[in-house]
Formats: C-alpha cells, sequence, structure tokens
C-alpha cells in the first residue's frame, strides 16, 4: 500500500537558518504529492503540491520537488521565521482512482527561535 | 464561506459514554472524511463518504459510526467512547474529480479534542 516517511522531529532552528525536512514515499502508479502545515491550535493547511514526477511546488518561500527516481519530496526554505514555527505533514493522494484520500507521514514539528 | 466546521472544540468523556462529532461544510464539496490526530501517528482516516448515502471505511474504522444524509454533513459517532479513543478529530472535505494527476486541495476543520477518562 501508499505510505509517506518522513523524517523525524523535532526541528529546532534559529531565525534566517536554513529549514529541510525530508520526505520520501511508497506508492504504486503517479501519486500526487503534498505538504500540509499546521500551525498550533488549528487544523491542517496546504502549504504546496507537486502533481507529477519534476514539478516543484512553491509558496510562502518553502519548495519542494517531486522526484521519481528517489521517491522524495522534500520540503525546503532559505531563511526561515519564528512565525514558520509549526507541525509540518508530508501527504500523497494515489491518482490512479481514489485521488482524493490522503496518506500521512508522522509530522515534524519545527520550532523557529529568535 | 465558513469552510469546514467541527463542534464542539472539546470535550471529556467517561468510558462508555457515546457522543457525535459533529462536520460541515459550505462549499457544496462531495467528499468528506474524517482523520484522527496521535502524536507520532500523523493523521489516520477513519472513515469517508464520496456523496450522500455514501460512506465506506478507512484505515482505522473500529469503533465508529458515520452516516451521510446530506451534502453539507458528516457526523462522526462514537457509541461507547473507550481510552484508545482519546485523540484530535479533524473533518476534511474536497471535490471528486476522476482519473488524470489532478489534486484537489483537502480543506480541514479546526479540530475536535476529545479526551475519554
Amino acid at each position: 500500500g501508499n505510505s509517506v516517511t518522513q523524517m523525524e522531529g523535532p526541528v529546532t532552528l534559529s531565525e534566517e537558518a536554513f529549514l529541510t525536512i525530508n520526505c520520501t514515499y511508497t506508492a504504486t502508479g503517479y501519486p500526487s504529492l503534498f505538504w500540509y502545515v499546521q500551525y498550533p491550535g488549528e487544523g491542517l493547511q496546504l502549504l504546496l503540491k507537486a502533481t507529477k514526477a519534476d514539478d516543484k511546488g512553491s509558496n510562502k518561500g518553502f519548495e519542494a520537488t517531486y522526484r521519481k527516481e528517489t521517491t522524495s519530496f522534500h520540503l525546503e526554505k532559505g531563511s526561515v521565521q519564528v512565525s514558520d514555527s509549526a507541525v509540518y505533514f508530508c501527504a500523497l493522494t494515489y491518482s490512479g482512482g481514489s485521488n482524493y484520500k490522503l496518506t500521512f507521514g508522522k509530522g515534524t514539528l519545527l520550532t523557529v527561535n529568535p | 464561506n465558513a469552510g469546514v466546521t467541527q463542534t464542539p472544540k472539546f470535550q471529556v468523556l467517561k468510558t462508555g459514554q457515546s457522543m457525535t462529532l459533529q462536520c460541515a461544510q459550505d462549499m457544496n464539496h462531495e467528499y468528506m472524511s474524517w482523520y484522527r490526530q496521535d502524536p507520532g501517528m500523523g493523521l489516520r482516516l477513519i472513515h469517508y463518504s464520496v456523496g450522500a448515502g455514501i460512506t465506506d471505511q478507512g484505515e482505522v474504522p473500529n469503533g465508529y459510526n458515520v452516516s451521510r444524509s446530506t451534502t453539507e454533513d458528516f457526523p462522526l459517532r462514537l457509541l461507547s467512547a473507550a481510552p484508545s479513543q482519546t485523540s484530535v478529530y479533524f473533518c476534511a472535505s474536497t471535490t471528486v474529480r476522476s482519473g488524470g494527476s489532478s489534486y484537489n486541495e483537502q480543506f480541514f476543520g479546526p479540530g475536535t479534542r476529545l479526551t475519554v477518562l
């Protein structure tokens, strides 16, 4: 079945540091890949997405590239801010039929200190 | 648009009690789902529905019932609460498109934090 593995947290960085959160996946067919963000006390929000190989998703300074050869979708940001402190979830949907069911990784807690 | 709303925000139950978690959306989405979020486990799918009158089980359905009588509402019922059901519950909705590589953004509610004593 489909699965998502993302790096264990927590991750603690200083403001303006570079961020990478690794995500790899196992899926049949051609999944769509996503990063969701959960700010404290809130629900999940879509951060960015990529629907086919070599696509780059980007939003709010975050980027991730869909790498089919390495089955990866790593999240990066060049300079994090305190306001980026949140839990980040990598997720996929299988586009071969039930393309609305999300499979999530376990989440990575990011804390950014001033 | 209110988006996806959930009530209550917080709930404490005793073992064996029953309750219903409410979820509603005003975006005319066909697909609605319930997830539970537990520390170190990410979000796991409990039940989902692709339209009024149609429901199906997700990854962790035991102990939960759902029904979908309208497009807007998708309540989750705990018939006899157990401490293992202590969790944060999220409802989500999206449109349903067939095939291709298109993606439909899922919109999440703010969550219900449930504690079973």
